[in-house]
This record gives structure tokens, C-alpha cells and sequence, in this order.
């Protein structure tokens, strides 16, 4: 198993604010994915990101993957409450299944 | 769209019981996979079907057994349900392999064994 770090595990800011989670592994991975969860839902896929140094915009959010595919961050500017839930970063090498990091929790506050 | 279509959403079981948790998707997908979710634990893949016909131990299977009834159906079987297996379970499909396609995933079914 692949193991992904994420960082920080939870975090609390106020609306308008800007944050970035971390997704960390000692292993290359040939394309890396973020979720979003919300509370009493399933995952809902955000973006996958698949060449080295790669990054993606999706309205306010900013994925990069890093150059050496082992890492990835989820940038979002001026959170807003909607923005609320759990991240989710996943992965997998070589196998068919996809293995997940344990999330971040976000609280935007009004 | 019913999408990944979960069975049932909560259940309470006493240890030593055995239930089957019931997914299907009417998405044509290939690949489905069973995980469990848990407080600071992420979600850990329990079983997966690469394709119809075929089942594979994920992370942590002790415990569970898994059937691909058909393309659409992938079930899961506690034989003899214990505490530690309270947690909330996803059923996900994908087009093919995860690694190269986007996972859908149900609502989710919560699961207290007392």
C-alpha cells in the first residue's frame, strides 16, 4: 500500500481567507486525484492530475502535482462556506484500486 | 441518474450477526470496489472487482466476503459482524481502472455493531 500523507489534518479560517493542503508520498504515482466529501455523502471527484509539475485551475482551486509525481497541493483563494467539507487526495501505482490519504477537514466560517 | 446505488443506509447489528450490504451501479462500469471509512482512518479499500467475474483483497479484508454478481451488482458480506467493523462503508465504480478513471461513489452505509 501506497501510503499519502495529507496535511494539515483539520483547519478552521474565515471566509475570504486563502489555504493550501498537502498530499505527500515517498512513492511516484502515475497520476494523483482530489475528492471532496461532504458530511452524510460519498466522494465526488475534483481533478486528476497526471504529468509532473502539472497544475490545474478549477474556479478558485489550484491543483499542482509535483515534478516528481510524489506530491501534490490543493490551493483554494478567498474560501467561502460552500468550500466546506473533507479533501481527499488518492493515488494508486499500478494496481487497479485507488489508495486514499485521510483527508482534510475544512471549516470556512462566515 | 441513480449512479452507485447503496442498500441499506443504516443498519444496527448485534455482534455474531451476518448481513450483506448490496451496491449496484447503472453507469456500464467495469471496475467496483468496496471501502470503509473511519474516524482520522481515511477510507481503506476492503475488496475490489476489476471486471465481472474477478474479486481481489484490497487493504483490510478480514472479515468480509465480497460477490460481483453480475456487471452491474458487487456485494458485501459480514459473516459474523464484530464492533470493530462499525464504520461507514462506500461502494465505488469506475469506468475501468481507477488509476486512469474517475470514481463514483454511493451515499454510504452506516453500520453499528453492538
Amino acid at each position: 500500500t501506497q501510503l499519502l500523507e495529507q496535511s494539515p489534518q483539520f483547519l478552521s479560517i474565515q471566509e475570504g481567507e486563502n489555504l493550501t493542503v498537502y498530499c505527500n508520498s515517498s512513492s511516484v504515482f502515475s497520476s494523483l486525484q482530489w475528492y471532496r466529501q461532504e458530511p452524510g455523502e460519498g466522494p465526488v471527484l475534483l481533478v486528476t492530475v497526471v504529468t509532473g509539475g502539472e497544475v490545474k485551475k478549477l474556479k478558485r482551486l489550484t491543483f499542482q502535482f509535483g515534478d516528481a509525481r510524489k506530491d501534490s497541493s490543493l490551493h483554494i483563494t478567498a474560501a467561502q462556506p460552500g468550500d466546506t467539507g473533507l479533501y481527499l487526495c488518492a493515488g494508486s501505482n499500478s494496481g487497479y484500486a485507488l489508495n486514499f490519504g485521510k483527508g482534510t477537514s475544512l471549516l470556512v466560517t462566515p | 441518474n441513480a449512479g452507485v446505488t447503496q442498500t441499506p443506509k443504516f443498519q444496527v447489528l448485534k455482534t455474531g450477526q451476518s448481513m450483506t450490504l448490496q451496491c449496484a451501479q447503472d453507469m456500464n462500469h467495469n471496475s467496483m470496489y468496496w471501502y470503509r471509512q473511519d474516524p482520522g482512518m481515511g477510507l481503506r479499500l476492503i475488496y475490489y472487482s476489476a471486471s465481472e467475474g474477478t474479486t481481489d483483497k484490497g487493504e483490510v479484508p478480514n472479515g468480509y466476503n465480497v460477490s460481483r454478481l453480475n456487471k452491474r451488482e458487487f456485494s458485501l458480506r459480514l459473516e459474523s459482524a464484530a464492533p470493530s467493523q462499525t464504520s461507514v462503508y462506500f461502494c465505488a465504480s469506475s469506468v475501468d481502472r481507477a488509476i486512469d478513471a474517475e470514481a463514483f461513489f454511493g451515499q454510504g452505509t452506516r453500520l453499528t455493531v453492538v
